[in-house]
């Protein structure tokens, strides 16, 4: 299977909150992102947690990562149109110095006004 | 504007065409990548490159060639290329290959091969 999983989509209402999923295989990933994807551009970065840490929030975007079940989400509060876009979970390997990002598939959210 | 630049945006080009994509960072950075992003599929890492050394190739057909004259340009050169190579190519950059290696992406050349 891959290593970093996602479901593929997502619909919500304008102001609902929006949750995207993310499993990830490798547990000595040090460090775990999350990167949006907008129509014919490239990958901007969201947001990142360190393994120690179990909640990271940064105004409407909160990264809860569970790292006994290699589970990440991000929650998105409010959501907007703007907000639609793919989102990109992924996850830092390799050798000291060598790091690597391996990326899911992304879920593309779907905001309906 | 994420500092990553990418030139050009869009590329059509036939299967005998000889061409490259440019990619420059202006972030201070040491360490650069290239991607292939397909319809349905996961990003693919193809080359990095950390202080102008190529440290990564993986299994990226001889069609595409890497070239990293500084840390703040690199190229990808193309020849020969086969309809399944078209595809979103992105470059992105990093301070370093360490632990944390947030990397930032340039908007990607869409390539289209005839």
């Amino acid at each position: 299977g891959e290593d970093v999983e996602q479901s593929l989509f997502l619909s919500v209402r304008e102001g609902d909150s929006s949750v995207i999923n993310c499993t990830y295989t490798d547990s000595s990933s040090t460090y775990l992102y999350w990167y949006k994807q907008e129509p014919g551009a490239g990958l901007q970065l969201l947001t990142y947690i360190f393994s120690n840490m179990d909640m990271k929030q940064d105004q409407r975007l909160t990264v809860l990562l569970n790292k006994k079940d290699k589970h990440l989400s991000l929650r998105i509060a409010d959501t907007q149109t703007g907000d639609s876009a793919i989102y990109f979970c992924a996850e830092s390997k390799g050798d000291t110095g060598r790091r690597a990002l391996t990326f899911g598939s992304g879920t593309r959210l779907q905001v309906q006004p | 504007e994420t500092g990553v630049t990418q030139t050009p945006r869009h590329l059509v080009m036939g299967m005998t065409n000889k061409k490259s994509l440019k990619c420059e960072q202006h972030l201070g950075h040491n360490a650069m990548y290239w991607y292939k992003q397909s319809a349905k599929k996961p990003l693919e890492l193809m080359f990095v490159y950390s202080l102008e050394e190529r440290v990564e190739n993986n299994s990226v057909p001889s069609r595409f060639s890497p070239e990293c004259p500084n840390s703040s340009h690199l190229f990808l050169h193309l020849h020969t290329l086969q309809p399944e190579d078209s595809a979103l190519y992105l470059c992105a950059s990093s301070q370093d290959q360490s632990t944390k290696n947030i990397q930032y992406f340039g908007a990607g050349t869409r390539l289209s091969v005839l």
